[in-house]
């Protein structure tokens, strides 16, 4: 099983401000990662896959990079419906995820 | 408009049953592979299990083999998860998701709860 290892655990960020998440897993994934968003109450949304590719109707401030087993997550200026859990996950067998990001209001 | 609809949520004992059910909408559902995740309270996602368009083809995270059995019905345009010997630490909110692009969730439920206690 891979373990997908995320950090920092708490972001501590104010609007405006750029948020980076990393995602680090046991081993390579070549690109095919993908990062969710989940607010409290929620179901979680998908916001990247393939490590860089915006789902449908994601605002172009997240963007994703990475390959291999380090992964970003990348939040260009905070706005203040991004703060959130987020988590990392990858599609081998078993697909499995990251423990999670809160990026809280600082 | 998508949605997938959970339900069969609720409390059972310890070693009881439950089989939760996901009615897709607003898309085909039979060209999707189907999904189910759980959370715990306060902690993170976990997959269970995974099913092809027709049913041939499904799997399980071990944690949960041989307790749980995912199937559908596309005629009813229909997702299941039949639970077994439910444990404490079965305790979760259940989705239910899209499966796409080898294995990305892209479309979830709002979830229902199930909580395993006496």
């Amino acid at each position: 099983e891979i373990v997908l290892t995320q950090s920092p655990t708490t972001l501590s960020l104010s609007p405006g401000e750029r948020a980076t998440l990393s995602c680090t897993a046991s081993q390579s994934l070549t690109s095919y990662l993908a990062w969710y968003q989940q607010k409290p109450g929620q179901a979680p949304r998908l916001l990247i896959y393939d490590a860089s590719k915006r789902a449908t109707g994601i605002p172009a401030r997240f963007s994703g990079s990475g390959s291999g087993t380090d992964f970003t997550l990348t939040i260009s200026s905070l706005e203040p419906e991004d703060f959130a859990v987020y988590y990392c996950q990858q599609r081998n067998w078993p697909r499995t995820f990251g423990q999670g990001t809160k990026v809280e209001i600082k | 408009e998508v949605q997938l609809v959970e339900s069969g949520g609720g409390l059972v004992q310890p070693g009881g049953s439950l089989r939760l059910s996901c009615v897709a909408s607003g898309f085909m559902f039979n060209t999707y592979w189907m999904t189910w995740v759980r959370q715990a309270p306060g902690k993170g996602l976990e997959w269970l299990a995974n099913i092809n368009q027709d049913g041939s083809i499904y799997s399980h995270v071990d944690s949960v083999k041989g307790r749980f059995t995912i199937s559908r019905d596309n005629a009813k345009n229909s997702l299941y998860l039949q639970m077994n010997s439910l444990r404490v630490e079965d305790t979760a909110v259940y989705y239910c998701a899209t499966d796409v692009n080898g294995g990305y969730f892209d479309y979830w439920g709002q979830g229902t709860l199930v909580t395993v206690s006496s």
